[in-house]
């Protein structure tokens, strides 16, 4: 596809159910990144994919997220057990070098709204 | 590991000012510094950057000054459009597995 593509755009979930948030990359793009935006707040990082391995996943914020990529492309994020504190926009980013010292695509996110 | 803050949280300007955003980071091995607008409901992107072996870059009405000594860096936009209005966010790197680390953004409200 032309850019960075997230599904579902919306999710609508109640607390302690599982959610699954998916990130199709831009096509050749080697590194992939997961943002979490809370209402009026910035974006916080969660965790960073260079092909299919993350170096660093200190930045989840807990133990019920867990992230995996598989074929150095599609990218999921899954959240267990969530919680209300977990309503956010999760926005998914793709950059074609596998630094972190370069411009991101982003997607257009999943508002994900926990009940 | 990296904080970057970001000031202030709301900007208000005249159509055709000028508005300046501030931002400080943390950790001096930083060496990429860039800008991303996020238009209301849209997703963040990439405007301006730069990276520590320069201290200004411009374009058009956009330019970014980096002081290091300082650890702070700023976003300029000359001639204030409607279209400018938007969210801006600052964001610092050093290139590890850590990633970007943003500001909470600035608000900025251009008013006709």
């Amino acid at each position: 596809g032309a850019g960075v593509s997230q599904s579902p755009s919306n999710k609508v979930t109640e607390k302690g159910k599982d959610v699954e948030l998916r990130c199709d990359p831009i096509s050749g793009h080697t590194a992939l990144y997961w943002y979490r935006q809370s209402l009026g707040q910035g974006l916080e990082f969660l965790i960073y994919f260079q092909g299919n391995s993350a170096p660093d996943k200190s930045g989840l914020p807990s133990d019920r997220f867990s992230a995996e990529r598989t074929g150095g492309s599609v990218s999921t994020l899954t959240i267990q057990r969530t919680q209300q504190e977990d309503s956010a926009v999760y926005l998914c980013a793709s950059s074609s070098q596998g630094t972190t010292n370069e411009k991101l695509f982003f997607g257009s996110g999943t508002q994900l709204s926990v009940l | 590991g990296e904080n970057v803050e970001q000031h202030p949280s709301t900007l208000s300007v005249q159509e055709g000012d000028s508005a300046v955003i501030k931002c400080t980071y943390s950790d001096s091995a930083s060496n990429y510094f860039p800008w991303y607008k996020q238009e209301l409901g849209k997703r963040p992107q990439l405007i301006i950057d730069i990276r520590s072996n320069v201290g200004e870059k411009k374009d058009q009405r956009i330019a970014v000054t980096l002081n290091k000594t300082a650890k702070h860096f700023s976003l300029h936009i000359t001639e204030t459009q409607p279209e400018d209005s938007a969210v801006y966010f600052c964001a610092a790197s050093k290139g590890g597995a850590d990633g970007l680390t943003f500001g909470k953004g600035t608000h900025l409200i251009i008013q006709p």
